[in-house]
Protein backbone atom coordinates (compact mmCIF):
# COMPACT_ATOMS: atom_id res chain seq x y z
CA UNK A 1 0.00 0.00 0.00
CA UNK A 2 1.33 3.83 -0.81
CA UNK A 3 2.23 5.63 2.46
CA UNK A 4 3.96 8.70 3.40
CA UNK A 5 6.68 8.66 6.32
CA UNK A 6 8.00 11.52 8.14
CA UNK A 7 10.98 10.41 10.09
CA UNK A 8 10.49 13.43 12.40
CA UNK A 9 7.62 13.26 14.76
CA UNK A 10 8.78 15.69 17.15
CA UNK A 11 11.18 18.62 16.80
CA UNK A 12 12.57 21.36 19.12
CA UNK A 13 14.64 23.97 17.94
CA UNK A 14 15.96 27.43 18.41
CA UNK A 15 14.53 30.88 16.72
CA UNK A 16 17.19 31.19 14.14
CA UNK A 17 18.24 27.61 13.61
CA UNK A 18 17.66 26.31 10.24
CA UNK A 19 14.81 23.71 9.78
CA UNK A 20 14.56 20.43 7.45
CA UNK A 21 11.55 18.04 7.63
CA UNK A 22 11.65 14.74 5.96
CA UNK A 23 8.81 13.51 3.83
CA UNK A 24 9.66 10.04 1.97
CA UNK A 25 6.70 8.46 -0.12
CA UNK A 26 6.22 4.78 -1.57
CA UNK A 27 4.79 5.19 -4.93
CA UNK A 28 6.81 5.09 -8.15
CA UNK A 29 4.83 7.44 -10.46
CA UNK A 30 3.59 10.52 -11.01
CA UNK A 31 2.73 12.36 -8.05
CA UNK A 32 1.13 15.46 -6.04
CA UNK A 33 2.96 16.60 -3.14
CA UNK A 34 1.96 19.04 -0.31
CA UNK A 35 2.97 20.47 2.92
CA UNK A 36 0.43 21.33 5.26
CA UNK A 37 0.56 23.36 8.62
CA UNK A 38 -1.52 23.30 11.84
CA UNK A 39 -0.58 26.10 14.67
CA UNK A 40 -2.12 25.41 17.79
CA UNK A 41 -6.01 25.14 18.10
CA UNK A 42 -6.36 26.05 14.17
CA UNK A 43 -7.67 23.82 11.28
CA UNK A 44 -4.93 22.87 8.91
CA UNK A 45 -3.62 25.50 6.11
CA UNK A 46 -1.30 24.72 3.41
CA UNK A 47 2.06 25.56 2.90
CA UNK A 48 2.95 24.57 -0.30
CA UNK A 49 2.54 21.70 -3.51
CA UNK A 50 4.48 20.57 -6.30
CA UNK A 51 2.70 19.32 -9.23
CA UNK A 52 4.90 19.80 -11.67
CA UNK A 53 8.09 21.50 -12.89
CA UNK A 54 10.64 23.27 -10.76
CA UNK A 55 11.40 20.77 -8.07
CA UNK A 56 12.61 23.68 -5.88
CA UNK A 57 8.99 25.15 -4.25
CA UNK A 58 8.37 28.04 -2.57
CA UNK A 59 5.91 28.72 0.18
CA UNK A 60 4.48 30.80 2.19
CA UNK A 61 6.21 32.21 5.24
CA UNK A 62 9.59 31.53 4.17
CA UNK A 63 9.15 27.67 3.90
CA UNK A 64 10.15 25.50 0.34
CA UNK A 65 10.65 22.12 -0.29
CA UNK A 66 12.48 20.23 -2.89
CA UNK A 67 11.26 17.31 -4.99
CA UNK A 68 13.97 14.10 -5.65
CA UNK A 69 12.20 11.72 -7.32
CA UNK A 70 14.99 9.51 -7.44
CA UNK A 71 14.97 9.59 -3.43
CA UNK A 72 10.84 9.55 -3.07
CA UNK A 73 11.56 12.82 -1.47
CA UNK A 74 9.50 16.39 -0.63
CA UNK A 75 11.49 18.01 2.36
CA UNK A 76 10.32 20.76 3.85
CA UNK A 77 13.40 23.50 5.03
CA UNK A 78 13.61 27.37 5.69
CA UNK A 79 16.60 28.74 6.73
CA UNK A 80 15.78 30.56 10.07
CA UNK A 81 13.22 29.74 12.03
CA UNK A 82 11.12 31.88 13.94
CA UNK A 83 8.61 31.16 17.40
CA UNK A 84 5.41 31.83 15.29
CA UNK A 85 6.53 28.54 12.96
CA UNK A 86 5.47 26.34 15.91
CA UNK A 87 3.19 24.08 15.03
CA UNK A 88 2.42 20.52 13.78
CA UNK A 89 3.30 19.64 9.62
CA UNK A 90 1.86 17.54 7.19
CA UNK A 91 2.74 16.14 4.47
CA UNK A 92 0.69 14.62 1.54
CA UNK A 93 1.20 12.59 -1.32
CA UNK A 94 -1.55 12.08 -4.16
CA UNK A 95 -0.46 9.61 -7.01
CA UNK A 96 -2.04 9.34 -10.45
CA UNK A 97 -3.72 6.39 -9.47
CA UNK A 98 -5.43 7.20 -6.29
CA UNK A 99 -8.66 8.26 -6.94
CA UNK A 100 -8.76 11.95 -5.18
CA UNK A 101 -7.78 10.52 -1.87
CA UNK A 102 -4.30 11.99 -0.48
CA UNK A 103 -2.15 9.68 1.52
CA UNK A 104 -1.22 11.65 4.53
CA UNK A 105 2.19 11.43 6.80
CA UNK A 106 1.48 11.39 10.74
CA UNK A 107 2.98 14.55 11.06
CA UNK A 108 6.15 16.41 12.32
CA UNK A 109 5.57 18.23 15.62
CA UNK A 110 7.53 21.32 15.64
CA UNK A 111 8.48 23.57 18.86
CA UNK A 112 10.44 26.58 18.49
CA UNK A 113 12.13 28.03 21.43
CA UNK A 114 12.09 31.96 21.74
CA UNK B 1 -9.58 31.33 4.17
CA UNK B 2 -11.98 29.59 2.24
CA UNK B 3 -15.60 30.19 3.10
CA UNK B 4 -15.71 27.04 5.52
CA UNK B 5 -17.54 26.20 8.39
CA UNK B 6 -18.25 22.94 10.41
CA UNK B 7 -21.04 23.22 13.17
CA UNK B 8 -20.69 22.37 15.83
CA UNK B 9 -17.44 23.42 17.44
CA UNK B 10 -17.08 21.25 20.42
CA UNK B 11 -19.73 18.32 21.41
CA UNK B 12 -19.97 16.13 24.24
CA UNK B 13 -22.12 13.06 23.52
CA UNK B 14 -23.41 9.82 25.06
CA UNK B 15 -22.51 6.19 23.92
CA UNK B 16 -25.30 4.96 21.95
CA UNK B 17 -26.46 7.97 20.77
CA UNK B 18 -26.91 9.64 16.93
CA UNK B 19 -25.01 12.69 16.21
CA UNK B 20 -24.46 14.68 12.81
CA UNK B 21 -22.05 17.08 12.36
CA UNK B 22 -22.69 19.94 9.37
CA UNK B 23 -19.90 20.84 6.79
CA UNK B 24 -21.31 24.21 4.93
CA UNK B 25 -18.83 25.89 2.58
CA UNK B 26 -19.73 28.52 0.42
CA UNK B 27 -17.05 28.32 -2.31
CA UNK B 28 -19.21 26.41 -4.68
CA UNK B 29 -16.47 23.32 -4.72
CA UNK B 30 -17.34 20.13 -6.28
CA UNK B 31 -15.12 17.78 -3.59
CA UNK B 32 -15.84 17.53 0.42
CA UNK B 33 -13.92 15.35 2.75
CA UNK B 34 -14.17 14.44 6.07
CA UNK B 35 -11.14 13.68 7.94
CA UNK B 36 -10.78 12.71 11.46
CA UNK B 37 -7.75 13.38 13.56
CA UNK B 38 -5.66 11.23 16.39
CA UNK B 39 -2.67 11.77 18.01
CA UNK B 40 -0.23 8.74 16.67
CA UNK B 41 -2.66 9.05 13.46
CA UNK B 42 -2.69 11.57 11.69
CA UNK B 43 -5.41 12.72 9.64
CA UNK B 44 -7.74 9.79 8.31
CA UNK B 45 -10.23 10.28 5.55
CA UNK B 46 -13.67 8.86 6.66
CA UNK B 47 -15.40 9.79 3.49
CA UNK B 48 -15.98 11.97 0.37
CA UNK B 49 -18.35 13.36 -1.55
CA UNK B 50 -17.59 14.29 -5.42
CA UNK B 51 -20.81 15.95 -6.56
CA UNK B 52 -24.19 16.31 -5.14
CA UNK B 53 -25.84 12.67 -3.77
CA UNK B 54 -22.04 10.99 -4.65
CA UNK B 55 -20.09 9.56 -2.26
CA UNK B 56 -17.88 7.32 -1.70
CA UNK B 57 -16.06 5.75 1.35
CA UNK B 58 -12.14 6.51 3.24
CA UNK B 59 -9.99 4.59 4.74
CA UNK B 60 -12.00 4.68 8.29
CA UNK B 61 -15.47 4.81 7.33
CA UNK B 62 -16.88 1.71 9.51
CA UNK B 63 -19.37 3.23 12.01
CA UNK B 64 -19.90 6.40 9.59
CA UNK B 65 -22.35 8.03 7.35
CA UNK B 66 -22.81 10.85 5.06
CA UNK B 67 -25.25 12.86 2.99
CA UNK B 68 -24.83 15.59 0.36
CA UNK B 69 -28.21 16.97 -0.69
CA UNK B 70 -26.65 20.10 -1.81
CA UNK B 71 -23.33 21.68 -2.97
CA UNK B 72 -22.67 23.69 -0.23
CA UNK B 73 -24.19 21.05 2.61
CA UNK B 74 -21.54 18.10 3.68
CA UNK B 75 -23.38 15.96 6.67
CA UNK B 76 -21.16 13.33 8.63
CA UNK B 77 -23.18 10.98 10.73
CA UNK B 78 -22.58 8.72 13.65
CA UNK B 79 -25.16 6.22 13.91
CA UNK B 80 -24.44 4.97 17.53
CA UNK B 81 -21.81 7.06 18.87
CA UNK B 82 -18.57 4.94 20.54
CA UNK B 83 -15.83 6.08 22.46
CA UNK B 84 -13.52 5.46 20.21
CA UNK B 85 -14.96 8.01 17.43
CA UNK B 86 -14.10 10.81 20.02
CA UNK B 87 -11.55 12.44 17.86
CA UNK B 88 -11.43 16.40 16.00
CA UNK B 89 -12.98 16.00 12.50
CA UNK B 90 -12.12 18.97 9.88
CA UNK B 91 -14.07 18.88 6.69
CA UNK B 92 -11.97 19.92 3.51
CA UNK B 93 -13.20 20.86 0.26
CA UNK B 94 -11.71 21.11 -2.87
CA UNK B 95 -12.42 22.53 -6.56
CA UNK B 96 -11.00 20.00 -8.71
CA UNK B 97 -10.61 16.92 -6.19
CA UNK B 98 -7.54 14.72 -6.47
CA UNK B 99 -4.93 17.21 -7.80
CA UNK B 100 -6.14 20.29 -6.58
CA UNK B 101 -5.20 21.89 -2.65
CA UNK B 102 -7.53 20.99 0.22
CA UNK B 103 -8.67 23.55 2.09
CA UNK B 104 -9.77 23.08 5.85
CA UNK B 105 -12.66 23.98 8.02
CA UNK B 106 -11.70 24.86 11.30
CA UNK B 107 -13.02 21.08 13.34
CA UNK B 108 -15.11 19.80 15.27
CA UNK B 109 -14.06 18.51 18.69
CA UNK B 110 -16.37 15.36 19.28
CA UNK B 111 -16.44 13.59 22.97
CA UNK B 112 -18.13 10.19 23.49
CA UNK B 113 -18.23 9.02 27.11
Amino acid sequence: AQSVSQHNHHVILSEAASLELGCNYSYGGTVNLFWYVQYPGQHLQLLLKYFSGDPLVKGIKGFEAEFIKSKFSFNLRKPSVQWSDTAEYFCAVLNAGNNRKLIWGLGTSLAVNP
Amino acid sequence: DAGITQSPRHKVTETGTPVTLRCHQTENHRYMYWYRQDPGHGLRLIHYSYGVKDTDKGEVSDGYSVSRSKTEDFLLTLESATSSQTSVYFCAISLAGGADTQYFGPGTRLTVL
